[in-house]
């Protein structure tokens, strides 16, 4: 069965530090993984996604994540963290052929302190 | 394009009251998703639609039915409400469900008492 772990609830960062969340993923194949950013009282919005190729894949508002095949994570990153990227983080992952449904992790909190 | 928009904003119910979350994208999308989040629990599929004409559970489907209209409309019902389907509800919709990133709707906060 597919499944996704963020294993940090909250991740506190201070403003222009780099941040880090962490995912990481159990699968079958080669996965298709997501990361989504959703703001207070507002639904989910897409920040990147691996599908294939290059390992390192940029997204919206200076986000990029490192898909890791062997230690199966794709950690979201970000060289200096903004005040304004304080939301709550969501990696998902869905298994490469067969069923449409996507797998959501149970969210990380990003706390850029000012 | 106003993409993916869900009504109501808020509800409350009586435990046993039906009723019925409506949900349209105008981005022309082949597939739709009902998910309902939970704190702690991050986003749980209920059910989904992989084109026009089809549907089929998620990871939480019972108590819940669903009618994708058309192409543009994709509604979830609840047939007799409990306090356990308390959530806050999203509808998301993509190209199709291969590769391609997922939209969402605003919300429906809803309360069963």
């Amino acid at each position: 069965a597919q499944s996704v772990a963020q294993p940090e609830d909250q991740v506190n960062v201070a403003e222009g530090n780099p941040l880090t969340v962490k995912c990481t993923y159990s699968v079958s194949g080669n996965p298709y993984l997501f990361w989504y950013v959703q703001y207070p009282n507002r639904g989910l919005q897409f920040l990147l996604k691996y599908i294939t190729g290059d390992n390192l894949v940029k997204g919206s508002y200076g986000f990029e994540a490192e898909f890791n095949k062997s230690q199966t994570s794709f950690h979201l990153k970000k060289p200096s963290a903004l005040v304004s990227d304080s939301a709550l983080y969501f990696c998902a992952v869905r298994a490469p052929s067969g069923t449409y449904k996507y797998i959501f992790g149970t969210g990380t909190r990003l706390k850029v302190l000012a | 394009n106003a993409g993916v928009t869900q009504t109501p904003k808020f509800q409350v119910l009586k435990t046993g009251q039906s009723m019925t979350l409506q949900c349209a994208q105008d981005m022309n999308h082949n597939s739709m998703y009902w998910y309902r989040q939970d704190p702690g629990m991050g986003l749980r599929l209920i059910y989904y639609s992989a084109s026009e004409g089809t549907t089929d559970k998620g990871e939480v489907p019972n108590g819940y039915n669903v009618s994708r209209l058309n192409k543009r409309e994709f509604s979830l019902r609840l047939e007799s409400a409990a306090p356990s389907q308390t959530s806050v509800y999203f509808c998301a919709s993509s190209v199709s469900g291969g590769r391609d990133e997922q939209f969402f709707g605003p919300g429906t906060r809803l309360t069963v008492l």
